[in-house]
């Protein structure tokens, strides 16, 4: 079956620490993948998409990874800070619709 | 400014009653969709609609309706509420047709007793 998976356990880093967050999946060749920002309460909104073509794509602090042969994406955030402590979802498009199926997120924490 | 907007914000139900989950977005965006967000669990798609008179299943679609009479609005219904549909229900509109991020509403959470 289609799976995608994000590290359920908290990560937890000091400020101004590189944070990196993985997203693993099986059974896809997705054309494009996607992170999103949720905190508590709220709906997620939209960070960057890295489509299947692009190895690495960068916005500020933020930079994307895609690995389709390790079927694999990782997001990193450098010079951390107390304000980044979110939950971060992928999700990638699932079929010729567009639709995205999602992973369940990673809480990050970022220490003071 | 407002982009995407869901009312009610909480609701608590019992079992067996139906209501209704209002959405609605200022952006002209032909698709939405509803989502139901779980914990431990990726969003997962209730219904969605890619313009106004046209509506379509997502991946748990069971014991929900929807309509879709207006570009701006697409409203979610519950037709005999489950405790099992205990969750916080999230609708997004999406401007492009493909690739384009989805934008979120706020979220209605949903209890059923």
């Amino acid at each position: 079956s289609q799976k995608i998976e994000q590290n359920s356990e908290a990560l937890n880093i000091q400020e101004g620490k590189t944070a990196t967050l993985t997203c693993n999946y099986t059974n896809y060749s997705p054309a494009y993948l996607q992170w999103y920002r949720q905190d508590p309460g709220r709906g997620p909104v939209f960070l960057l998409l890295i489509r299947e073509n692009e190895k690495e794509k960068r916005k500020e602090r933020l930079k994307v990874t895609f690995d389709t042969t390790l079927k694999q994406s990782l997001f990193h955030i450098t010079a951390s800070q107390p304000a980044d402590s979110a939950t971060y979802l992928c999700a990638l498009n699932r079929d010729s619709n567009y639709q995205l199926i999602w992973g369940a997120g990673t809480k990050l924490i970022i220490k003071p | 400014n407002a982009g995407v907007t869901q009312t009610p914000k909480f609701q608590v139900l019992k079992t067996g009653q139906s209501m209704t989950l209002q959405c609605a977005q200022d952006m002209n965006h032909e698709y939405m969709s509803w989502y139901r967000q779980d914990p431990g669990m990726g969003l997962r798609l209730i219904h969605y609609s890619v313009g106004a008179g046209i509506t379509d299943q997502g991946e748990v679609p069971n014991g929900y309706n929807v309509s879709r009479s207006t570009t701006e609005d697409f409203p979610l219904r519950l037709l005999s509420a489950a405790p099992s549909q205990t969750s916080v229900y999230f609708c997004a509109s999406r401007g492009q047709a493909d690739t384009g991020e989805l934008f979120f509403g706020e979220g209605s959470r949903l209890t059923v007793l």
